[in-house]
């Protein structure tokens, strides 16, 4: 079992569906984000949060909205996704020291399997 | 910019043998980390070892070990004695100082056979 909790494990939906992935820490890390990979690939950054304000948007596809409520919890809101769009979406959450985040560890996730019909 | 090369796809080796996992990087940035997470069927990506640009120490850890050389930006991984339970996709991972955008290799796919 991970540290970082996702929910659901697997999600099927259509292209003008409006669902939402959940992620979840209690590891005090303020620093979370959300990966997209796709199959036989390496994760891809989408979106880092330090101190739930968003301080990284890798030019994301608006249908991709992240939001994080509170120091815990991130989610990824989806809506009118495409068909490639179709991933496992990795959540990932890290410590902020002085220096910032970028030297911690990243613990991850087991993924939501996302599938578009 | 910063990039991450894991030249070998894939990997297969019978159980017990020793195998390396090759790791070069490129970066302007002085200061850097870099990282190898283990990726098993499951999905989850494990931390397996952080280093920093300025610690060129190896490390070993158990049947792990990685040597870290600036001068030729590589890291590589080796895992001695492998075992089944270590097949799994490994990802080398850099990231700067001043950048939370942490940038992967494109994995190497490592089958034990028993």
């Amino acid at each position: 079992d991970t540290e970082v909790t996702q929910t659901p494990k697997h999600l099927v939906m259509g292209m003008t569906n409006k669902k939402s992935l959940k992620c979840e820490q209690h590891m005090g890390h303020r620093a979370m984000y959300w990966y997209k990979q796709k199959a036989k690939k390496p994760p891809e950054l989408m979106f880092v949060y330090s101190y739930e304000k968003l301080s990284i948007n890798e030019s994301v596809p608006s249908r991709f909205s992240p939001e994080c409520p509170n120091s815990s919890l991130l989610n990824l809101h989806l809506h009118a996704l495409q068909p490639e769009d179709s991933a496992l979406y990795l959540c990932a959450s890290s410590q902020v020291l002085g220096t910032g985040a970028s030297n911690q560890p990243q613990h991850f996730g087991d993924g939501t399997r996302l599938s578009i019909l | 910019a910063q990039k991450v090369t894991q030249a070998q796809t894939e990997i297969s080796v019978v159980e017990k043998e020793d195998v390396t996992l090759d790791c070069v990087y490129e970066t302007r940035d002085t200061t850097y980390y870099l990282f190898w997470y283990k990726q098993p069927p499951s999905g989850e990506l494990v931390f397996l070892i952080r280093r920093n640009s300025f610690d060129e120490q190896n490390e070993i850890s158990g049947r792990y070990s990685w040597n870290f050389q600036k001068s030729t930006s590589s890291f590589n991984f080796t895992i001695t004695a492998s075992q089944v339970v270590d097949s799994a996709v490994y990802f080398c991972a850099l990231i700067t100082y001043n950048n939370n955008d942490m940038r992967f290799g494109a994995g190497t796919r490592l089958t034990v056979k028993p």
